[in-house]
């Protein structure tokens, strides 16, 4: 069982740009997240969805879209980026109602010059 | 504005000894808590968790404690291994929709 799988692992992005970080799950959760980690700051939400057709915002949702068209993947798009979307970012899923703990995948490394 | 707070961003403990990791949050609408694990170059792994129905929850070394009059939970490990260095991420949710991490602390095992 994989679990969650993130694409790519790094990459270096021109400002401007636009970008798919990939995130698959295989364990059927309902819910999955994107965060991004940054020095000092910790993990923020970027967005998230309760399940497959809704998404949400989180804590740092501008510059960033997801879409949920199906259970297993939530992609995150950077339509234009700009050096400031230098990050860490982290997918995760969870069972949904009911349960919070949350399954991370390994990261994708991006950085924006 | 940080919901979630750790101000410590490092401890460093010997081994056998006791850790103690701690986390302050300010809505008093959080209802669970979480502790993550975060090795270098991997996710943050879930650790242990504790509804705020509760005051304390034990899951072998590990042991959470939650005071809600002082918005405060704290992370003991006994005893510390060298295996459990790691960066401690606390974490607390309202309804389990959205998640607010706080900034991590690094925890050194010295052996």
């Amino acid at each position: 069982i994989a679990g969650i799988t993130q694409a790519p692992t790094s990459q270096i992005l021109a400002a401007g740009r636009r970008m798919t970080l990939r995130c698959t799950q295989d364990m059927r959760h309902n819910a999955m997240y994107w965060y991004r980690q940054d020095l000092g700051l910790g993990l923020r939400l970027i967005h998230y969805s309760n399940t497959a057709g809704t998404t949400g915002k989180g804590e740092v949702p501008d510059g960033y879209s997801v879409s949920r068209a199906n259970t297993d993947d939530f992609p995150l798009t950077l339509a234009s980026a700009v050096p400031s979307q230098t990050s860490v970012y982290f997918c995760a899923s969870s069972a949904g109602t009911g349960s919070h703990e949350q399954y991370f995948g390994p990261g994708t490394r991006l950085t924006v010059t | 504005d940080q919901q979630v707070k750790q101000n410590s961003p490092s401890l460093s403990v010997q081994e056998g000894r006791i850790s103690i990791l701690n986390c302050d949050y300010t809505n008093s609408m959080f209802d669970y808590f979480l502790w993550y694990k975060k090795y270098p170059a991997e996710g943050p792994t879930f650790l242990i968790s504790i509804s705020s129905i509760k005051d304390k929850n034990e899951d072998g070394r590990f042991t959470v404690f939650l005071n809600k009059s002082a918005k405060h939970l704290s992370l003991h490990i006994v005893p510390s291994q060298p295996g459990d260095s790691a960066v401690y991420f606390c974490a607390a949710s309202i309804t389990g929709n959205q998640f607010y991490f706080g900034t991590g602390t690094s925890l050194t095992v010295i052996p």
